[in-house]
């Protein structure tokens, strides 16, 4: 059974710093990795997808990678801003979306201004 | 990309009644699925919703307590029946295929139980 496990739990930092978040996996036979924000009391906004036969994807300040071998992922976050504080959940398609995603508990982050 | 809206934001419940939540699609898709996400705790995989026939359940959700209904490719609906204060959760809808592979929520739907 798939298991997504994200470190840390929790950050707080001081704003304009560069921040990375880690998300592993425990099965590598993976379609899929997504990331998503999620606001307090919201639903999710999706920031980036990567395909299992890619290494990264980018979108504006954000960058994240996949090493599918290692079961590894990581979001990189470039000069953060505190409209960047929200909760970062990393999921994993393994069913080729038929059988949902799996999520890590996700990391609370926390930009001072 | 495909845009959800999910009925209602909010409730706040009796124990013992039943609450029907409303997910609907701006355009066909193949795949929807049903997640709860409990206080303080990630996303939960309920079940998947099956257009024409009934919903697969994860282990621990049973139809009895959590019946779904997905009428057409775009609409889907996901009782919780029973209430008691430990469904008190955030319930969200999710779609996915029909020309991508990325995943998108509604807002979901945030149930308390009293």
């Amino acid at each position: 059974k798939q298991e997504v496990t994200q470190i840390p739990a929790a950050l707080s930092v001081p704003e304009g710093e560069n921040l990375v978040l880690n998300c592993s996996f425990t099965d590598s036979a993976i379609y899929n990795l997504q990331w998503f924000r999620q606001d307090p009391g919201k639903g999710l906004t999706s920031l980036l997808l990567i395909q299992s036969s890619q290494r990264e994807q980018t979108s504006g300040r954000l960058n994240a990678s996949l090493d599918k071998s290692s079961g590894r992922s990581t979001l990189y976050i470039a000069a953060s801003q505190p409209g960047d504080s929200a909760t970062y959940l990393c999921a994993v398609d393994s069913g080729g979306g038929a059988d949902g995603l799996t999520f890590g508990k996700g990391t609370h982050l926390i930009i001072q201004p | 990309s495909a845009v959800i809206s999910q009925k209602p934001s909010r409730d706040i419940c009796q124990r013992g009644t039943s609450l029907t939540i409303q997910c609907q699609v701006d355009s066909q898709v193949t795949m929807m699925f049903w997640y709860r996400q409990q206080p303080g705790q990630s996303l939960t995989l309920i079940a998947t919703a099956n257009q024409g026939s009934e919903a697969t359940y994860e282990s621990g959700f049973v139809i009895d307590k959590f019946p779904i209904s997905r009428p057409n490719l775009t609409f889907s609906t996901l009782t919780v029946s029973n209430m008691s204060p430990e469904d008190s959760s955030i319930y969200l809808c999710s779609v996915e295929g029909t020309g991508f592979t990325e995943a998108f929520f509604g807002q979901g739907t945030r149930l308390t139980v009293v």
